[in-house]
């Protein structure tokens, strides 16, 4: 079967422009996580999604970053007046449960110019 | 806070030597560890974790709780294991990962 999908591959933003970044995880798949790969850097948590909820979102930089998974699928990562300091690659994850493997997708490269 | 160091950026070692990736944490409490490896233009995916206690392509790794690290060796590296690796922990349950820096491990000919 298909396995997690991201959307756009690549993204180049003008700062202060905002930016949504789409995730499918796998069908069936409750939790959902993202985070952010700095270059150079292993990835870093930003939150997560059991279902439609946000249980996590601890790891979220600033209020201009916002996640949503309105009908417990697909996820979108918003962020509002991007900044240099935003670009990164941004990776989505799902698995069937909490304590199971995460699947992760390819990745959303942003760069804000 | 939880933590994961991986002290070797790169690693470069010829085919049929050993290999030995080091990972260390500091976590209060019982953490799961993980090994993800990302191949060249390829996503990142789990190559092992502790409590599975397999050996994966050939790589193992056993969690030593008295010293915190969690490394990852293989007796006879192989060219397509070149690749990123990163060691990971989860607190267990709802936890996101925290991932270490990674290292990019190079099987020369």
């Amino acid at each position: 079967g298909a396995g997690v999908s991201q959307s756009p591959r690549y993204k180049v933003a003008k700062r202060g422009q905002d930016v949504a970044l789409r995730c499918d995880p796998i069908s069936g798949h409750v939790s959902l996580f993202w985070y952010q790969q700095a270059l150079g850097q292993g990835p870093e948590f930003l939150t997560y999604f059991q279902n439609e909820a946000q249980l996590d979102k601890s790891g979220l930089p600033s209020d201009r970053f916002f996640a949503e998974r309105p009908e417990g699928s697909v996820s979108t990562l918003k962020i509002q007046r991007t900044q240099q300091e935003d670009s990164a690659v941004y990776l989505c994850a799902s698995s069937l449960g909490t304590v199971n493997e995460q699947y992760f997708g390819p990745g959303t490269r942003l760069t804000v110019t | 806070a939880q933590r994961v160091t991986q002290p070797e950026k790169l690693l470069s070692v010829f085919k049929g030597a050993p290999v030995e990736l080091k990972c260390n944490y500091s976590y209060s409490g019982s953490p799961e560890l993980f090994w993800y490896v990302q191949y060249s233009r390829q996503r990142l995916q789990l190559l092992l974790r502790h409590i599975s206690r397999e050996s994966i392509k050939g790589f193992t790794a056993d969690l030593n709780k008295g010293e915190t690290s969690f490394h990852l060796k293989k007796p006879f590296a192989q060219e397509e294991d070149s690749a990123m690796y990163y060691c990971a922990l989860s607190g267990g349950g709802a936890d996101g990962l925290t991932f270490g820096k990674g290292t990019h491990l190079i099987i020369q000919p």
